[in-house]
């Protein structure tokens, strides 16, 4: 079975800019949870959506938010790029987003803020 | 709230030392519990989790980590360090009852692995 896949890999952005980042979950988990990774912070979740619906929501400003499409694909958007955006965004899928169950991670996707 | 505690954000062994990586938890609620592997520039790899049944769990590559309710705790060990152990370790927690989809993660420890 593929892992989870975020694309892109790499981002460049300057201030004021959007972004939207994707992600795609193992095939079957229906379950996509959203993190933000920086060195100062470390991991923090940002969201979860479940069926498209999102039902869990970390402490960020409304500038973050995400979706989730009906074959359980995510994206998560930033608008208002700010520097201290520039983190590894990594997103993790599971069946059903149970608080037993193992979460998978993607690889991530470094974003820079210029 | 839950919460996690890493002690140590770094840790050097010598390899075929033992690794001792600590994770101490704050939950007012029977907690489950994961440890998580990090290698350069990728994502987050699971090593093992405790999710009630044995206190002593065993997970990949030869780690395994105990539950102990009284102390709080759900460190890592390995017994024999491998270069190849190199890399940055987390601890997580959730707990029934909350938020699904949600990890509370520790801050990390980079395990650096000597010669």
């Amino acid at each position: 079975k593929a892992g989870v896949t975020q694309t892109p890999r790499y981002l460049i952005k300057t201030r004021g800019q959007q972004v939207t980042l994707s992600c795609s979950p193992i095939s079957g988990h229906r379950s996509v949870s959203w993190y933000q990774q920086t060195p100062g912070q470390g991991l923090q979740f940002l969201f979860e959506y479940f069926s498209e619906t999102q039902r869990n929501k970390g402490n960020f400003p409304g500038r973050f938010s995400g979706r989730q499409f009906s074959n359980s694909r995510s994206e998560m958007n930033v608008s208002t790029l700010e520097l201290g955006d520039s983190a590894l965004y990594l997103c993790a899928s599971s069946l059903g987003g149970g608080v037993r169950e193992t979460q998978y991670f993607g690889p991530g996707t470094r974003l820079l803020v210029l | 709230a839950q919460s996690v505690t890493q002690l140590g954000s770094h840790v050097s062994v010598s390899e075929g030392a033992l690794v001792l990586l600590r994770c101490n938890y704050s939950s007012s609620v029977p907690p489950y519990l994961f440890w998580y592997v990090q290698y350069p520039n990728q994502g987050l790899q699971l090593l093992l989790k405790y999710t009630s049944a044995a206190t002593l769990v065993k997970g990949i590559n030869g780690f395994e980590a105990e539950f102990k309710k009284s102390e709080t705790s759900f460190h890592l060990t390995k017994p024999s360090a491998h270069m190849s152990d190199a890399a940055e370790y987390f601890c997580a927690v959730s707990v029934l009852g909350g938020s699904q989809g949600n990890l509370i993660f520790g801050k990390g420890t980079k395990l650096s692995v000597k010669p």
